[in-house]
Parts: structure tokens; sequence; C-alpha cells
């Protein structure tokens, strides 16, 4: 069974520029999920999808972070105008909703210079 | 105060070493409690999974939970080198949203 797809896998960019993440998840699961690791830090939810509506956006930087799931398969995450604090890993996982457990990829890494 | 609080290490323990990783949480309403193992550059993967208290063993792995002092722990009998990685644990409030907070991760190292 193919993982969770990403890409690109590595991006550097300069402020203020604008940068997209595509994300691929697990066949057959509903539930994709956006993260934020910013170095030495844990996971941090920033925008979760079922199926192509979105559940919580709570943490989501509205002013500069935009996302979309279209027909309910893969998902773009999208920061425009970028800014130093953005350099970190971006993470998508996807679940099904059995055994409560998510599956990630292998992660966006973002430098804003 | 964080809702998961951990260690970030780094841990170095020899070859061999049992070791022990820990999260400790403040929202009881926690149901399911999961670890996770991140390599350098790589993406979290999952290790294990546990519902409510009680204990889940997986080869050299065990999970333990402790609902009523919010502790949760993952112990690694008879470590190796291939296990120096970055332990995240997770938990999950509800079955509906799924929705999941991780601590920040112990740097784990097993020296050869």
């Amino acid at each position: 069974e193919a993982g969770v797809a990403q890409s690109p896998r590595y991006k550097i960019i300069e402020k203020r520029q604008s940068v997209a993440f595509w994300c691929n998840p697990i066949s057959g699961h509903a539930t994709l999920y956006w993260y934020q690791q910013i170095l030495g830090q844990g996971p941090k939810l920033l925008i979760q999808f079922q199926n192509n509506g979105v559940v919580d956006d709570s943490q989501l930087p509205k002013d500069r972070f935009s996302a979309e799931r279209l027909k309910g398969v893969d998902s773009t995450l999208k920061i425009q105008p970028a800014k130093l604090e953005d350099s970190a890993v971006y993470l998508c996982a996807s679940g099904t909703g059995l055994r409560n457990t998510i599956y990630f990829g292998e992660g966006s890494w973002l430098t804003v210079v | 105060q964080k809702e998961v609080e951990q260690d970030p290490g780094p841990l170095s323990v020899p070859e061999g070493a049992i070791v022990s990783l820990n999260c400790t949480y403040s929202n009881s309403a926690f149901q399911y409690f999961m670890w996770y193992r991140q390599y350098s550059r790589k993406g979290p993967e999952l290790l294990m999974y546990t519902y409510s208290s009680g204990n889940k063993e997986d080869g050299r792995f065990t999970a333990q939970v402790d609902k009523s002092s919010k502790y949760i722990s993952l112990f690694i009998r008879d470590s190796q080198p291939s296990d120096s990685a970055t332990y995240l644990c997770a938990m999950s409030l509800t079955s509906g949203t799924y929705k999941y907070i991780f601590g920040t991760g112990t740097r784990l190292k097993v020296l050869a």
C-alpha cells in the first residue's frame, strides 16, 4: 500500500514570496491533516479535512496560509506571503478513522530566507 | 501549561539498555494515546497505539497509560543504535474529530 505522498521535499524561498505544498493521502483515507513542525518542537495542527470539508482550522494563520482539498483526495497548502518564522517542516497525514491512528508523509521542508 | 509535556532530552544510553520515555498531560478527556518515532529528515512513523488505560506490548516496545496520573510511558528493551531517533507522544480527544495533540518529542541516542 502506498503511503502519504508529499512534494516538494525541500524548498527555499525569500520572505514575502509564496510557496505551495501538495499532498496525496493513502487511498481511501477520508481524513487529511496538515501539521507544521518547527525544529525541536512537536507537530502543530494547521488544518484538518474530512473528505473535502474543513473540520478544524483554528490554528491556521488565515491571513497568509490557505489550504484546499478538492474532490476529497489531494490537498494543497499555500503560504503567501512567507515570513521567516514559517521555516519548518510541513507534514501531511491521513487517516481512516479506524483505530484512531494517522499516518504521515515524509514532509516538505521549507526554509524562508 | 501545555496540554502535553514531554522532556526534549537528549537522552543517551548504551546499547542494550532499557529506555523509558514519558509524557504527562493535563486534559483528562484524552482517550487515545500514540507513540511515533521520527528519524532525522523523515516524517513521524506510528509505533504504538493504546486506548484508555493499560499496557500494550509489541516486540521490544511496551506502552503504558495511567489515566489516573495523566501519565504515559514507552519502554524500549534491548535498545539498539537503530532506535536512535526522536520519539513523539500524541493524544486524541475523541473518536469523532480525531484531533491529535503532540508532545515536543524526546531525542534518543543509543550508543554502540
